[in-house]
């Protein structure tokens, strides 16, 4: 039981390029977010997905793009990348029980745009 | 608008000694409140929560204490072991699953 995996760990991005960044759960949890925390900032909640096929905005969705095909995979895009969207991203799940709103975090992907 | 203020942003403990981190919130309709531990390098992991029907809630060490008239709640750590030195996320949620608004973080170092 691997939990929450992202992919890559690290990346350095030119301004205008766009990518994905993978997150992948193994524990069936309907429920995925992604995250991004910046310095003192705390973390600022990007999407989330209530389960495949449905995704929402949060606080900050602007310049990004996730899809939700199936309950495991929880893909982040960025496109056309700018500094501002230098950061480290989380991606989170947790499962529908009103026992436990538990949520399990992934590593991270520390991201930096140039 | 920040939907929850945490304080401090930095704590020294001496080792046996209790921290204390504090938080408060705007949104009356908030029904779940964690706490969450990360180490650097690492994501953050829930430590302890806590739901508004309850004053206090200890695991351990640990105890959150909620104020709901004053929208405030804050997190406890007894006999502080430098092992406990990390940052501390406190968060608040809408029915649980959704939107979880955190707090900016307050590093905790203990010293020996």
């Amino acid at each position: 039981n691997a939990g929450v995996t992202q992919t890559p760990k690290f990346r350095i991005l030119k301004i205008g390029q766009s990518m994905t960044l993978q997150c992948t759960q193994d524990m069936n949890h309907n429920y995925m977010y992604w995250y991004r925390q910046d310095p003192g900032m705390g973390l600022k909640l990007i999407y989330y997905s209530v389960g495949a096929g449905i995704t929402d905005k949060g606080e900050v969705p602007n310049g990004y793009n996730v899809s939700r095909s199936t309950t495991e995979d929880f893909p982040l895009r960025l496109e056309l990348a700018a500094p501002s969207q230098t950061s480290v991203y989380f991606c989170a799940s947790s499962a529908t029980s009103k026992s436990s709103y538990e949520q399990y975090f992934g590593p991270g992907t520390r991201l930096t745009v140039t | 608008q920040q939907q929850v203020k945490q304080s401090p942003q930095s704590l020294i403990v001496q080792k046996g000694g209790i921290s204390i981190i504090n938080c408060a919130y705007e949104n009356t309709a908030f029904d779940y409140f964690p706490w969450y531990q990360q180490f650097p390098g690492k994501g953050p992991a829930l430590l302890i929560a806590i739901r508004p029907d309850v004053s206090e809630k200890k695991e351990g060490r640990f105890t959150i204490s909620f104020n709901k008239s004053a929208k405030q709640f804050s997190l406890h750590i007894m006999d502080s072991q430098p092992g406990d030195s990390a940052t501390y996320f406190c968060a608040a949620s809408l029915g649980g699953f959704n939107k979880f608004y955190f707090g900016s973080g307050t590093k905790l170092n203990v010293k020996p």
